[in-house]
């Protein structure tokens, strides 16, 4: 069966550069959400989004924005980076009239050096 | 705000052994979620139940309401069975997504 599809699966960075983080949802899954998981610590929620418009949002920093396009995949994008973005970010999709339950994906691992 | 608190912390079984992993949370709830997590970080979500039980494969999770406590149950356990069991809980009612995690449970099965 298809799962979350995450990339790129490993990135690495230099201080103040960009990166984008792309999550391309089950089928037929209508909301994603964003999540970061710095070293040693729980994921924390970002960002969500419901039919390409934002639904909520956590402790996603102004240095980073998303969004949901008409396919449903999702980007995130990173700007002036800091080592302290060092992080995996997971993107999880839940489907239309869903109960609630969350699929996530494998991850994209990102480094700043 | 929930808190979720898991035992053991770490678990180290024999291959066949049947294992349990506790979770207990301090509020109310819509759903509970066991996540696993293996080395090189992928989630993988196990279940999501809101009463009683639920089973795939040698995987069985249940879930008590008023005792306000779950557990995670791996039968003829196998070393591809080791990687780190979380529970996760919402923060909120309202918000299945906002996501409360207990510390995990690092599970080692060995041949």
């Amino acid at each position: 069966a298809a799962g979350v599809i995450q990339s790129p699966r490993h990135l690495i960075k230099e201080k103040r550069e960009t990166a984008t983080l792309k999550c391309y949802p089950i089928p037929r899954h209508d909301t994603v959400y964003w999540y970061q998981q710095g070293p040693g610590q729980d994921p924390q929620f970002l960002i969500s989004f419901y039919e390409k418009m934002q639904s909520d949002k956590g402790s996603i920093p102004d240095r980073f924005s998303a969004q949901q396009f008409s396919d449903y995949h999702s980007e995130l994008n990173m700007s002036s980076l800091e080592l302290g973005d060092s992080a995996l970010y997971f993107c999880a999709s839940s489907p239309v009239g869903g109960n609630g339950e969350l699929f996530f994906g494998e991850g994209s691992r990102l480094t700043v050096l | 705000k929930n808190e979720v608190e898991q035992s053991p912390q770490n678990l180290t079984a024999q291959e066949g052994e049947f294992i349990t992993i506790n979770c207990s949370y301090s509020v109310g709830i819509s759903a509970l979620h066991w996540l696993q997590q293996h080395p090189g970080g992928g989630i993988v979500s196990l279940f999501m139940l809101s009463s009683g039980k639920k089973k795939h494969g040698r995987l069985i999770a249940t879930i008590n309401i008023q005792e306000k406590h779950s557990s995670l149950h791996i039968t003829a356990s196998h070393p591809r069975d080791s990687a780190v069991y979380i529970c996760a809980v919402p923060a909120a009612m309202d918000s299945n997504y906002q996501l409360i995690w207990g510390a995990g449970t690092k599970l080692i099965i060995k041949p």
